[in-house]
């Protein structure tokens, strides 16, 4: 059974940081991308950023470019989102998601259940 | 970026109702276009994938369709564990979301 648990959530002050990190089990951690998608409260789907199976390939969502870095431990069968320099709008749920190659697209099949992260003084 | 405008924004329709949700891409997507159902509380699921290929496991009352720029997700007889807020999704470039549909019970 595929499993993606979250972890490393938090109240914050805007302008610190924070370490999110996605625990995988259940499937070949290195054949797949991951990713990080946010949900701010009572808002829609937001992608945050992803990264390839072999962390060659890294994209982020433009709100976060510059602040929030990706990484990934196949080893560990773990994904990590170092978050800095946080504000306000960063307050959501953060959703570590399993991306499954089509063609040229992707899909996430697999979902954990969310870290919430508030930004607030 | 890619737009993602899903209409209608809500949604209302009683159990067994035909129900069809419409995604439009600000530019052609070819067919890289997801469907995801979220209730609250839960992580979204995936229903539909590449258009029109339904997910392992989902009910066969949920079907994708179109190309290029516009997209429908049709429940042909709505069920009342249905009412959820539905959201589409492309992969052709830089990964964006629809702004979601909330389907309630009339």
């Amino acid at each position: 059974e595929v499993q993606l648990v979250e972890s490393g959530g938090g109240l914050v002050q805007p302008g610190r940081s924070l370490r999110l990190s996605c625990a995988a089990s259940g499937f070949t951690f290195d054949d797949y991308a991951m990713h990080w998608v946010r949900q701010a409260p009572g808002k829609g789907l937001e992608w945050v950023s992803g990264i390839s199976w072999n962390s060659g390939s890294i994209g982020y969502a433009d709100s976060v470019k510059g602040r929030f870095t990706i990484s990934r431990d196949n080893a560990k069968n773990s994904l990590y989102l170092q978050m800095n320099s946080l504000r306000a709008e960063d307050t959501a749920l953060y959703y570590c998601a399993k991306g499954t190659l089509y063609g040229s697209g992707s899909y996430y099949d697999y979902w954990g259940q969310g870290t919430l992260v508030t930004v607030s003084s | 970026d890619i737009q993602m405008t899903q209409s209608p924004s809500s949604l209302s329709a009683s159990v067994g109702d035909r129900v069809t949700i419409t995604c439009r891409a600000s530019q052609s997507i070819s067919s890289y276009l997801n469907w995801y159902q979220q209730k609250p509380g839960k992580a979204p699921k995936l229903l539909i994938y590449a258009a029109s290929s339904l997910q392992s496991g989902v009910p066969s009352r949920f079907s994708g369709s179109g190309s290029g720029t516009d997209f429908t997700l049709t429940i042909s007889s709505l069920q009342p564990e249905d009412f959820a807020t539905y959201y589409c999704q492309q992969s052709y470039s830089t990964i964006t979301f629809g702004q979601g549909t909330r389907l309630e019970i009339k």
